[in-house]
């Protein structure tokens, strides 16, 4: 049973264009959600969080949307560079309990 | 700068052999945990443990095991390999309170 779901394996994208991309759940108990990036041969790395008490969150190019009511997130990354290509992991946590919840991950391309 | 180490990185081992991944944080980090990923899919939480002497399983059954005897080193061994435990292990640590985690490297490991 996958509480996060992210439905896009992969997405390719022109470079100076916005990316977008989305992650559902369906744990209504989660309350922060994080994304993470992934490059080959490396470790996940945190790269931005949102509270469910918000609803955006911002930092530098990379913008975090959540949607509580669809129970749906989004990353917008504006604008896209070549070394933005990598997997990006959504994840939530419900923080009265200590477990992560990862998502399947997105494969971003950014073409130059 | 995250400080977590993981070894080996790549593994190819016989079935049956003993084996230990080494995962050590130098960040006084009170939280570890393995995941165990494969390509595509999610992360999934097999151990965690909340400081010294503390261990837990994760969601996902595994036949491995952990120790932490130490608040800086978290190794998880498999008695017996075999050809199902082929797979990606991730090691992460995160502080009391947080939800951000840091990763290593992660050890490609395959059992042949």
């Amino acid at each position: 049973d996958q509480q996060v779901k992210q439905n896009s394996p992969s997405l390719s994208v022109q470079e100076g264009r916005i990316s977008i991309l989305n992650c559902d759940y369906t744990n209504s108990m989660f309350d922060y959600f994080l994304w993470y990036k992934k490059y080959p041969a490396e470790g996940p790395t945190f790269l931005i969080s949102i509270s469910s008490i918000k609803d955006k969150n911002e930092d530098g190019r990379f913008t975090v949307f959540l949607n509580k009511s669809a129970k749906h997130l989004s990353l917008h990354i504006v604008p896209s560079q070549p070394g933005d290509s990598a997997v990006y992991f959504c994840a939530a946590i419900n923080t009265g309990g200590f477990k992560t919840i990862f998502g399947a991950g997105t494969r971003l391309f950014v073409k130059a | 700068e995250a400080d977590i180490y993981q070894t080996p990185r790549y593994l190819v081992i016989g079935t049956g052999k003993k084996i230990t991944l080494e995962c050590s944080q130098t960040m006084g980090h009170d939280k570890m945990y393995w995941y165990q990923q494969d390509p595509g899919m999610e992360l999934h939480l097999i151990h965690y443990s909340y400081g010294v002497n503390s261990t837990e399983k994760g969601d996902l059954s595994s036949e491995s095991t952990v120790s932490r005897i130490r608040t800086e080193h978290f190794p998880l061994t498999l008695e017996s390999a075999r050809p199902s435990h082929t797979s990606q292990y991730l090691c992460a640590s995160s502080w009391q309170g947080n939800t951000e985690a840091f990763f290593g490297q992660g050890t490609r490991l395959t059992v042949v």
